[in-house]
């Protein structure tokens, strides 16, 4: 069964105070892994996929890097308006179910 | 917008009432997904379709729990007999035929009590 872990669980940063998360998964063949920002009582947001080990993609603040085991969420000079839960998800073998770590919750300070 | 749009957002309900809860996808996507999600987790899957087939149903998705997209636009989900334990935000996400990108909408806030 695919297994998707987020650490940590909360971190709470200084605007400016660059940082990184954690997603370590274990799925039968990656298909691709997403990130996905989300705020309180809404929908997650869509923000990256990556698809071979060695690949980054950036967006504004965000840059987004995976190896065979783990990606990272890299957030540079972060400002409050980065506060929210970041997810990583990975996708079944059926290419359609997602597969959700619990996520990552920051927390920007001005 | 021509996002996901999901109605309504909120829903207080008393324990053993019926609750329905629409979702409309991006136009072009063909695929439509259902999680659920509560608080401090991840969203779990429920199920799925393509187009207006109901390919995979999830273990989490009791016989209490329905869910039908006719004529492959718009998607229900219908809890009958609602338990505390429904209480959760439940999420409609949808795709592109060959895209793994799942977009979702703002979710519907259920609460049973």
């Amino acid at each position: 069964e695919d297994q998707v872990t987020q650490s940590p669980e909360a971190l709470r940063l200084q605007e400016g105070e660059s940082s990184s998360l954690n997603c370590s998964y274990t799925v039968s063949g990656l298909r691709g892994l997403f990130w996905y920002r989300q705020d309180p009582g809404k929908g997650p947001e869509f923000l990256f996929t990556l698809y071979s080990a060695g690949e980054e993609k950036e967006k504004e603040r965000l840059k987004a890097t995976l190896t065979k085991k783990e990606s990272f969420l890299h957030i540079t000079a972060p400002k409050p308006e980065d506060s929210a839960t970041y997810l990583c998800a990975v996708p079944g073998s059926n290419d359609y179910k997602l597969s959700f770590g619990a996520g990552t919750t920051v927390t920007v300070r001005a | 917008d021509t996002g996901v749009s999901q109605d309504p957002r909120h829903k207080i309900t008393k324990r053993g009432q019926n609750v329905t809860f629409r979702c409309d996808p991006i136009s072009e996507h063909n695929r439509l997904y259902w999680y659920r999600q509560t608080l401090g987790q991840g969203p779990e899957f429920l199920t799925y379709f393509q187009n207006e087939a109901q390919l995979e149903k999830s273990r989490l998705l009791s016989d209490r729990f329905s869910a039908e997209r006719p004529k492959g636009s718009f998607s229900t989900l219908e809890i009958q007999r609602t338990e505390q334990g429904d209480s959760a935000m439940y999420l409609c996400a949808s795709s592109l035929l060959f895209g793994n990108e799942q977009f979702f909408g703002p979710g519907t806030r259920l609460t049973v009590l």
